[in-house]
């Protein structure tokens, strides 16, 4: 079974600056998915970036970039010129490729930003 | 595009009563998902629906929940004599799946659940 560890539980960062999120997983499999979901206090969780397996490119939303090391299995998450919108919980998420498969997330990282 | 929406937002109940959630996903969305989130942890995944049927449940889906899918539109979970134990963060997630395809989930406001 796929297994998803986010070891910071907690990360602080000051307005304006970089933090990086880390993620590890662990799958036998060659093709899949990794999602970082975004989850504010009391809000619904949306999806912050997508990396497919297959795609050696990092993928690059604005301020959010993954750093996708396929052969450490590592997907860290760089959230560039943090704004106080960015507090939030952030989980990883795995999913293989194929037909139906579940997601599996890990346990989340909270991440403050200070003013 | 109103996006997922889940009712109620908030439900409190007494041990051993049933409850009933409901979640319409975006329209044109094929998929629909339910996890269910404790405090401190990720989703975890409960079942899942392609359009009305229900294709995979997980083991954490005892027999006291059920959930539908009816004309493959909006879905209900049901759970039934709840214990404390059930009580949690449900979330409805929806998704466009078409073959060859990587669906991305989309997730509501979630149903609180407290049991007393």
């Amino acid at each position: 079974a796929q297994t998803v560890t986010q070891s910071q539980p907690e990360m602080s960062v000051q307005e304006a600056e970089t933090v990086t999120l880390s993620c590890t997983y662990d799958t036998s499999e060659s093709d899949y998915y990794l999602f970082w979901y975004k989850q504010p206090p009391s809000r619904q969780m949306i999806l912050v970036i997508r990396q497919e397996a297959y795609k050696q490119q990092n993928a690059t939303e604005n301020r959010f970039s993954v750093n996708f090391q396929k052969a450490a299995k590592s997907f860290s998450l760089k959230i560039s010129d943090s704004q106080l919108g960015d507090a939030a919980m952030y989980f990883c998420a795995y999913r293989n490729s194929g037909g139906y498969q579940k997601v599996t997330f890990g346990t989340g990282t909270k991440l403050q930003v200070i003013p | 595009d109103t996006g997922v929406s889940q009712d109620p937002r908030h439900k409190i109940t007494k041990r051993g009563q049933n409850v009933t959630f409901r979640c319409d996903p975006i329209s044109e969305h094929n998929r629909l998902y339910w996890y269910r989130q404790t405090l401190g942890q990720g989703p975890e995944f409960l079942t899942y629906f392609q359009n009305e049927a229900q294709l995979e449940k997980s083991r954490l889906l005892s027999d006291r929940f059920s959930a539908e899918r009816p004309k493959g539109s909006f879905s209900t979970l049901e759970i039934q004599r709840t214990e404390q134990g059930d009580s949690a963060m449900y979330l409805c997630a929806s998704s466009l799946w078409t073959s060859g395809g990587a669906d991305t989930q989309y997730f509501g406001p979630g149903t609180r659940l407290t049991v007393l």
